[in-house]
C-alpha cells in the first residue's frame, strides 16, 4: 500500500473561501505532483514539482498555487473557490531516477456551491 | 509534445474472460515508458504494468501482458481470466525518463466492467 495521503477525502465549500487541500508522502520521494480529474474522465497534470523549493505548473491552467517547503508535503491552495473548481485532485509522487512507478493518493473531491 | 489514446471509452465482459483494451500514442521519442495504471471505485489509483520502450519483450505481470508494437505507437492490455476485481478505470500513461523532466501523460481512460 502506498504511502501518500490526501486529506480532506470530501470537501464541500461555499464560493469565494480559500481553501487547501493536503498532500504528504513518507518514501521520501522528490517528485510530486497533482492533477484534476472529472469523474471518469482523464487526468490532467496541474502542478509538479521536483524537490523542495521547486515548483512547476503543469500542461492544464490552473488557478491554483502549490508550495513544498518540506519533501513529504505538497499543499494545493485555492485563493478563492468558485464552481468552476469542483472536480477530484490527485496528488502523486514517484521516486529515485529510474524508479519510474507513481504512488497516488486517494484524490480529494472537492464541491463549490 | 507526446499524446495518448484510448479509442474505447466503456468496455465490459463476461468473468473469466479475456478482455483486451487499446492504447496508442504519439512520441517523437526513442526512449520512454507506458504504464498501464488501473482506478477501482473509490479508490487509489494503482500501477498494473509498465513497459520500457527500448525493451522489445513484452511486459507480463500475473493475468495482465501487454502488446507493444513500437513501430504502430500502440501499447494494448491483456487481462485474461477476469476476476470481479478487475472491474476499474484502466489509464494508458506515457513517460520521458530524462532526470527532472518525468512526468506522467495520461489517456482518457477506459471503464471496464466485469460481468458475473
Amino acid at each position: 500500500e502506498a504511502d501518500i495521503y490526501q486529506t480532506p477525502r470530501y470537501l464541500v465549500i461555499g464560493t469565494g473561501k480559500k481553501i487547501t487541500l493536503e498532500c504528504s508522502q513518507t518514501m521520501g520521494h522528490d517528485k510530486m505532483y497533482w492533477y484534476q480529474q472529472d469523474p471518469g474522465m482523464e487526468l490532467h497534470l496541474i502542478h509538479y514539482s521536483y524537490g523542495v523549493n521547486s515548483t512547476e505548473k503543469g500542461d492544464l491552467s490552473s488557478e491554483s498555487t502549490v508550495s513544498r517547503i518540506r519533501t513529504e508535503h505538497f499543499p494545493l491552495t485555492l485563493e478563492s473557490a468558485r464552481p468552476s473548481h469542483t472536480s477530484q485532485y490527485l496528488c502523486a509522487s514517484t521516486g529515485l531516477p529510474g524508479n519510474t512507478e507513481a504512488f497516488f493518493g486517494q484524490g480529494t473531491r472537492l464541491t463549490v456551491v | 509534445a507526446q499524446t495518448v489514446t484510448q479509442s474505447q471509452p466503456e468496455m465490459s465482459v463476461q468473468e473469466a474472460e479475456t478482455v483486451t483494451l487499446s492504447c496508442t500514442y504519439d512520441t517523437s521519442e526513442n526512449n520512454y515508458y507506458l504504464f498501464w495504471y488501473k482506478q477501482p471505485p473509490s479508490r487509489q489509483m494503482i500501477l498494473v504494468i509498465r513497459q520500457e520502450a527500448y525493451k522489445q519483450q513484452n511486459a507480463t505481470e500475473n493475468r495482465f501482458s501487454v502488446n507493444f508494437q513500437k513501430a504502430a505507437k500502440s501499447f494494448s492490455l491483456k487481462i485474461s481470466d477476469s476476476q470481479l476485481g478487475d472491474t476499474a478505470m484502466y489509464f494508458c500513461a506515457f513517460m520521458k525518463p530524462y532526470f527532472g523532466n518525468e512526468k506522467l501523460t495520461f489517456g482518457t481512460g477506459t471503464r471496464l466492467t466485469i460481468i458475473p
